[in-house]
């Protein structure tokens, strides 16, 4: 069953701190993202990155970086937590536009941060 | 610029009722993906369709079809005989090429009772 894997269903962390979620991927898929879903406003996308070591700003970059060290990882960093990225994170992944005929995205089941 | 509108923020229907959760859609492309997503409230979105924009027909799976409407941008989607497992938040999305960057509404909330 291929999964994508996020590394914690719910996280608190106190205003300034440094925060990693993580997701793992077990599809060999070279499209990963991450979106933050808040009531009212569906989900908005971060950041994606379409291969290893590369990555693109989302509508909604400010405050967060992201990693991708290996191609089945992708990770997003909250340098300095605030109050207002409490929020459910959602990472996704897809195979490349063309490979296949049935791209869609793949969501892991998301990670809860509340930052106090 | 892309912009999907999900007017119905939460729809309540008794079981066996049927339901029609709307979505309208923007964009300049002439080539473009529209997508449904289910999030259950174990929190993953789970794919239902994909449908691009030269194929019009409607599609029909089971209990679910959807009606795809070019000329008023709308992908709309039916339960028939709603069941207390279609509670869930729905998504529509839109995407220029299919598996890569992806626009979502902001979901409808649908409430089944038994």
């Amino acid at each position: 069953d291929v999964k994508v894997t996020q590394s914690s269903r719910y996280l608190v962390k106190r205003t300034g701190e440094k925060v990693f979620l993580e997701c793992v991927q077990d599809m060999d898929h070279e499209n990963m993202f991450w979106y933050r879903q808040d009531p009212g406003l569906g989900l908005r996308l971060i950041y994606f990155s379409y291969d290893v070591k590369m990555k693109e700003k989302g509508d909604i970059p400010e405050g967060y970086s992201v990693s991708r060290e290996k191609k089945e990882r992708f990770s997003l960093i909250l340098e300095s937590a605030s109050t207002n990225q409490t929020s459910m994170y959602l990472c996704a992944s897809s195979s490349r536009p063309g490979q296949r005929s049935d791209e869609k995205l793949f969501f892991g089941s998301g990670t809860q941060l509340s930052v106090l | 610029a892309q912009k999907v509108t999900q007017a119905q923020t939460e729809i309540s229907v008794v079981e066996k009722e049927d339901v029609t959760l709307d979505c309208v859609y923007e964009t300049r492309d002439t080539t473009y993906y529209l997508f449904w997503y289910k999030q259950p409230p174990s929190g993953e979105l789970v794919f239902l369709i994909r449908r691009n924009s030269f194929d019009e027909q409607n599609e029909i799976s089971g209990r679910y079809s959807w009606n795809f409407q070019k000329s008023t941008s709308s992908f709309n989607f039916t339960i028939t005989a709603s069941q207390v497992v279609d509670s869930a938040v729905y998504f529509c999305a839109l995407s220029r090429d299919g598996g890569f960057k992806t626009i979502f509404g902001a979901g409808t909330r649908l409430f089944v009772k038994a």
